[in-house]
């Protein structure tokens, strides 16, 4: 079993959709959780940091449930520069930075 | 924060052969970790570089295959040894710890094809 995954999509919406990603993670002892943007060949960017209590960016929004493994990220009001492949990772134990990640959800909005 | 430079951007190499990428953050951090992302794939760890000593692999990766150095608090480099095609991927440097703060930055990758 990977250690996260996640639904690789494609999700495709329109401008002004609200959509949604999904990600569990298998090791009960992960420590810390964010959400990574990456376009076409480019690295990955971090999106934002994901808390027990969820956290919200302007039209994003991340909730963390560690009873049930796993973390979401809610884009509101989508815009053409949304399109992306979002990437959830998990930080296990203490080690600052050492990340397992998902294979990643392409979204493609249209106008 | 902090900038990563990585070289080379990309490349392109013969079955056999190694290359040696190089990983540079302008300032100290404390930590140092080398990603592999092959084509339509995530990214997975290959392994932690340990300034001054042997860097920890993860799972299915080994230091004869991808030997890491790591002289210094702001360079590390990672070699891909005797490569196949399937070695053909994006390798990333990212960092993490003191001044690049509670922050995991990433380099900007190096694309290698291997033929």
């Amino acid at each position: 079993r990977k250690e996260v995954e996640q639904d690789p999509g494609p999700f495709n919406v329109p401008e002004g959709a609200t959509v949604a990603f999904n990600c569990t993670y298998s090791n009960s002892a992960s420590q810390s959780f964010f959400w990574y943007r990456q376009d076409c060949r480019k690295e990955p960017k971090l999106l934002m940091s994901v808390y027990s209590s969820g956290n919200e960016d302007g039209r994003f929004t991340a909730q963390l449930n560690r009873a049930s493994q796993y973390i979401s990220l809610l884009i509101r009001d989508s815009k053409l520069s949304d399109s992306a492949t979002y990437l959830c990772a998990v930080q296990q134990g203490s080690t600052l930075g050492r990340l397992y990640f998902g294979r990643g959800t392409q979204l493609t909005v249209w106008p | 924060s902090a900038v990563i430079s990585q070289k080379p951007s990309r490349d392109i190499c013969q079955r056999g052969t190694s290359l040696t990428i190089q990983c540079q953050v302008d300032s100290q951090v404390t930590m140092m970790f080398w990603y592999r992302q092959q084509p339509g794939q995530s990214l997975t760890l290959i392994a932690t570089a340990n300034q001054g000593s042997e860097a920890t692999y993860e799972s299915g990766f080994v230091i004869d295959k991808f030997p890491i150095s790591r002289p210094n608090l702001t360079f590390s480099t990672l070699t891909v040894s005797n490569m196949s095609p399937e070695d053909s991927s994006i390798y990333l440097c990212s960092v993490a710890g003191q001044g690049s703060g509670n922050t995991i930055y990433f380099g900007e990758g190096s694309w290698l094809t291997v033929v």
